[in-house]
C-alpha cells in the first residue's frame, strides 16, 4: 500500500488529453512539492515534471503538472504512442523523513 | 554530460551482505545529495535512501529496519549503498540518482541501475 495513491491504470487514444491524479495527505503533497516520473519498460525513470512544475529539457510542452491541496495531477495533451508507459508521482513526506512514490499507473494507448 | 553508472549487483543469500557503487560523472558530485531508489520484480519505484552533498544528513525508508547504509567518496565522486541481513524481499533493480540540490532527496537523474538478487 503506497502513501500516495494513484489508479492502476489509465488509457486513450492518440490525440486524446489524459490526466493521471496522485492523492496523498497534509504530512507528503498539502506540505511539499511533487515529481512526475515515467517509466518505460527496461529502462531507467525519466523525470517529467520537477519540484517547480517545471519540465526539464526534452519534456514537451504537452506535459503538464499541477498541484491542489493534498493532490496533484499529471496531464499529457495529444496523446502519442511513444507516452504508453508507467507513470510515477512523489513527494517529501515530514511525517517519515522520507521520499515516497505513488503506486504507479500503467498508461495504454489504445 | 551527466553519467551514473551503478554497480555491485548480483546473487546474495540470504542473510548476506552486498555494496552497491555509483560512479558519478559530468557534474560537481559534492555540490549535489544522491538517491538510491529500487524497484522489485513488478511492482513500483521504491525510495530507499539520500545523502547529503557534504554527508552530513542522511534518510532512510522505515522498511529497510537499519539494515542498510549510504555513504559517499567525494573524492572519488562515488555513491555507496552498504546491505546488510538481505532478504528475498530485497530483490530488485537498484537505481542511483541524482538531486538538483545539495540536501533535496527527490531524484532528478537517473542511472541504469543495477540488479540484486537475494535467493538460496
Amino acid at each position: 500500500q503506497s502513501v500516495l495513491t494513484q489508479p492502476p491504470s489509465a488509457s486513450g487514444t492518440p490525440g486524446q488529453r489524459v490526466t493521471i491524479s496522485c492523492s496523498g495527505s497534509s504530512s507528503n503533497i498539502g506540505g511539499n512539492t511533487v515529481n512526475w516520473y515515467q517509466k518505460l519498460a527496461g529502462t531507467a525513470p525519466k523525470l517529467l515534471i520537477d519540484s517547480h512544475n517545471q519540465r526539464p529539457s526534452g519534456v514537451p510542452d504537452r506535459i503538464s503538472g499541477s498541484k491542489s491541496g493534498t493532490s496533484a495531477s499529471l496531464v499529457i495533451s495529444g496523446l502519442q504512442s511513444e507516452d504508453e508507459a508507467d507513470y510515477y508521482c512523489a513527494s517529501w513526506d515530514a511525517s517519515l523523513n522520507a521520499v515516497v512514490f505513488g503506486g504507479g499507473t500503467k498508461l495504454t494507448v489504445l | 554530460e551527466v553519467l551514473l553508472l551503478e554497480s555491485g549487483g548480483g546473487l546474495v543469500q540470504p542473510g548476506g551482505s552486498l555494496r552497491l557503487s555509483c560512479a558519478a560523472s559530468g557534474f560537481s558530485f559534492s555540490s549535489y545529495a544522491m538517491i538510491w531508489v529500487r524497484q522489485a520484480p513488478g511492482k513500483g519505484l521504491e525510495w530507499v535512501s539520500s545523502i547529503s552533498g557534504s554527508a552530513e544528513i542522511t534518510y532512510y525508508a522505515d522498511s529497510l529496519q537499519g539494515r542498510f547504509s549510504i555513504s559517499r567518496d567525494n573524492s572519488k565522486n562515488t555513491l555507496y549503498l552498504q546491505m546488510s541481513r538481505l532478504r528475498a524481499e530485497d530483490t530488485a533493480i537498484y537505481y542511483c540518482a541524482k538531486s538538483p540540490s545539495r540536501t533535496e532527496s527527490k531524484p532528478h537523474f537517473w542511472g541504469q541501475g543495477t540488479l540484486v538478487t537475494v535467493s538460496s
